[in-house]
């Protein structure tokens, strides 16, 4: 079974802090992914990687990096949190040939205060 | 681009009642498609998948899908439901030109009344 773990499953971070979100997998998938799901929204994808130190952006960026320094490991960071991401997270990993079929964490229930 | 189209966010059905959510894509290039599944404070699981073969998919939880080209849907069906088929479902369709990415429908919540 593939398995994507992602480090904590609800966190609760001050205004301007630095958060880091951590995803793991261990099915040696080239793609991973972060989105943000958020009511009435559906899932909106902030950032993804095809390969190590590889990244593209998503559809909603801003206010967000990541890092992806070995194949396993994918970390999206919020440089200074806002309470506008208070938010759920959730990160995916795919291989990269056809039908690019993803594979879901749990996700992390972040809040903002 | 590709995008996909959940009508109605709310869905209520009886238990022993037919599910029906309907999922419509827009596609240049014939796509893959997907419905997932989210349990409360879940991430999303596969249900099951469309990627070329018989139109009509058959998935866990004993759902099922119908891929119908000419009217670019991929609607998802169960005959009776269950009161542990509440959740969220999505719809998704990814394509090999589009970077490996995965295009999802807003999603339908799911409730079952007993």
């Amino acid at each position: 079974d593939v398995k994507v773990t992602q480090s904590s499953r609800y966190l609760v971070k001050r205004t301007g802090e630095k958060v880091f979100l951590e995803c793991v997998q261990d099915m040696d998938h080239e793609n991973m992914f972060w989105y943000r799901q958020d009511p009435g929204l559906g899932l909106r994808l902030i950032y993804f990687s095809y390969d190590v130190k590889m990244k593209e952006k998503g559809d909603i960026p801003e206010g967000y990096s990541v890092s992806r320094e070995k194949k396993e490991r994918f970390s999206l960071i919020l440089e200074s949190a806002s309470t506008n991401q208070t938010s759920m997270y959730l990160c995916a990993s795919s291989l990269a040939q056809p039908p690019y079929e993803q594979y879901f964490g749990p996700g992390t229930r972040l809040t903002v205060t | 681009a590709q995008s996909v189209t959940q009508l109605g966010s709310h869905v209520s059905v009886s238990e022993g009642a037919l599910v029906l959510l309907r999922c419509n894509y827009s596609s240049s290039v014939p796509p893959y498609l997907f419905w997932y599944v989210q349990y409360p404070n879940q991430g999303l699981q596969l249900l099951l998948k469309y990627t070329t073969g018989a139109t009509l998919v058959k998935g866990i939880n004993g759902f099922e899908a119908e891929f119908k080209k000419s009217e670019t849907s991929f609607h998802l069906t169960k005959p009776s439901a269950h009161m542990s088929d509440a959740a969220e479902y999505f719809c998704a369709v990814s394509v090999p030109t589009w970077n490996n990415r995965l295009a999802f429908g807003k999603g339908n919540q799911v409730v079952v009344i007993p």
